[in-house]
């Protein structure tokens, strides 16, 4: 199984939107609905931000929200605040019990 | 609330092998709802799952660490454990520990990390 694509990095203004990527194959993105997206500040463990393709865990603000087409799924950060300076990756169930990643973008508030 | 938190030697010598511990605490790992997984972030990279246990014993991994790899877990300690065999300095990251459901195959609680360095 292949690392899931994501672009290296995104950028935005406070208070702007910012879209990133998620591309995977027919045999994990676009099979499952089971995309989950996590976001990561520096020195710190990954969060889990978005679950199942666009659902979010408790505590999570609802300017996260996530979508999928086809291979490919997408995050968007609205409103960006400078909190949500991090890294964001991707994952996505594979088939047969495995899972993948995306490679992460780096999001920076302007 | 439930935490993890991994445990190992930090340094460890190419060809030689790698074992982590991850500690489950406020809650039972012996749970049917949940799974338990490794998984490694090399310096400046992306995440890359290892592979995940249940409770009962069954196991799954990344086919392309597949022959390099042993999961275990041990419910009377709350743990369950890392062995990576043959490591070289590809190898060294830093490692997660994380608790997944089993119902949406998410990651939501994550140990702190720890890194291991592969060297001579």
């Amino acid at each position: 199984q292949s690392a899931l694509t994501q672009p290296p990095s995104a950028s935005g203004s406070p208070g702007q939107s910012v879209t990133i990527s998620c591309t995977g194959t027919s045999s994990d993105v676009g099979s499952y609905n089971y995309v989950s997206w996590y976001q990561q500040h520096p020195g710190k463990a990954p969060k889990l931000m978005i679950y199942e393709v666009s659902k979010r865990p408790s505590g999570v603000p609802d300017r996260f929200s996530s979508s999928k087409s086809g291979n490919t799924a997408s995050l968007t950060v609205s409103g960006l605040q400078a909190e949500d300076e991090a890294d964001y990756h991707c994952s996505s169930y594979a088939g047969s019990n495995n899972y993948v990643f995306g490679g992460g973008t780096k999001v920076t508030v302007l | 609330q439930l935490q993890l938190q991994e445990s190992g030697p930090g340094l460890v010598k190419p060809s030689e092998t790698l074992s982590l511990t991850c500690t489950v605490s406020g809650g039972s790992i012996s749970s049917d709802n949940n799974y338990w997984g490794w998984i490694r972030q090399p310096p400046g990279k992306g995440l890359e799952w290892i592979g995940s246990i249940f409770y009962k014993g069954s196991t799954h991994y990344n086919p392309s660490l597949r022959s390099r790899v042993t999961i275990s877990v041990d419910t009377s300690k709350n743990q369950f454990s890392l062995k990576l065999s043959s490591v070289t300095a590809a190898d060294t990251a830093v490692f997660y520990c994380a608790r997944a459901s089993r119902y949406n195959d998410a990651f939501d609680i994550w140990g702190q990390g720890t890194l291991v360095t592969v060297s001579s």
